[in-house]
């Protein structure tokens, strides 16, 4: 058990819909980030954010965003799903943002099925 | 940009046998090496990483990789497998600076044959 926690751990719904993942971090860590594994594209980073605060972006769409809230767990939304958005989505924490080459803890993963 | 490149999509190996998943990177700049496992239906669980000093790390279960930074390579060994190695085995890298997000390769799925 990492200590990061997600929900819901299966997700199914139809295209045009939204939907929003929760990710709860280890306890004491600041920053959060969102991957997305699918089978074409593989494990892809998504967004992080530090302390409430969005730090870094990857290959995130438009239709996606996410927050950090003050208790620190973070939501990830996606919006206007397409068949493509199926996929299995990680969230993962860590300590410090000083801390460079520190170790990310992924939690269960959010599988998310687009009808 | 970095990139990471696993050349093994498969490994097939027999119980007790020694394995080796070989992971290549690309980057402009220095990185820190990672090397992920995912068992089935489960979220990714670090086995070692490599920030700076000695080349050859030691991770859990067994696991050792070496740092070769001429061939830009981090490859993974277990010198005896089990059943229960069979999983996903994900190499990684980030940046020294700014972004601490990781870069992962397409993964080497390990399959132990007793």
């Amino acid at each position: 058990d990492s200590g990061v926690t997600q929900t819901p751990k299966h997700l199914i719904t139809a295209t045009g819909q939204r939907v929003t993942l929760r990710c709860s971090p280890r306890s004491g860590d600041l920053s959060v980030y969102w991957y997305q594994q699918s089978l074409d594209q593989g494990l892809q980073f998504l967004i992080q954010y530090y302390n409430g605060e969005e730090r870094a972006k990857g290959n995130i769409l438009e239709r996606f965003s996410a927050q950090q809230f003050p208790d620190l767990h973070s939501e990830l939304n996606l919006s206007s799903l397409e068949l493509g958005d199926s996929a299995l989505y990680f969230c993962a924490s860590s300590g410090q943002m000083t801390g460079a080459g520190e170790t990310q803890y992924f939690g269960p993963g959010t599988r998310l099925l687009v009808l | 940009a970095q990139s990471v490149t696993q050349l093994d999509s498969q490994v097939p190996v027999f119980e007790e046998a020694p394995v080796e998943l070989r992971c290549n990177y690309s980057s402009s700049v220095s990185v820190y090496l990672f090397w992920y496992v995912q068992y089935p239906n489960q979220g990714l669980q670090l086995l070692l990483k490599y920030l700076s000093g000695s080349t050859l790390v030691k991770g859990i279960n067994g696991f050792e990789a070496e740092f070769n930074k001429s061939q830009t390579s981090f490859h993974l060994r277990k010198p005896s497998v089990h059943i229960s190695d069979t999983a996903e085995y994900f190499c990684a890298v980030s940046d020294y600076t700014g972004r601490r997000a990781l870069t992962f390769g397409s993964g080497t799925r390990l399959q132990v044959q007793p």
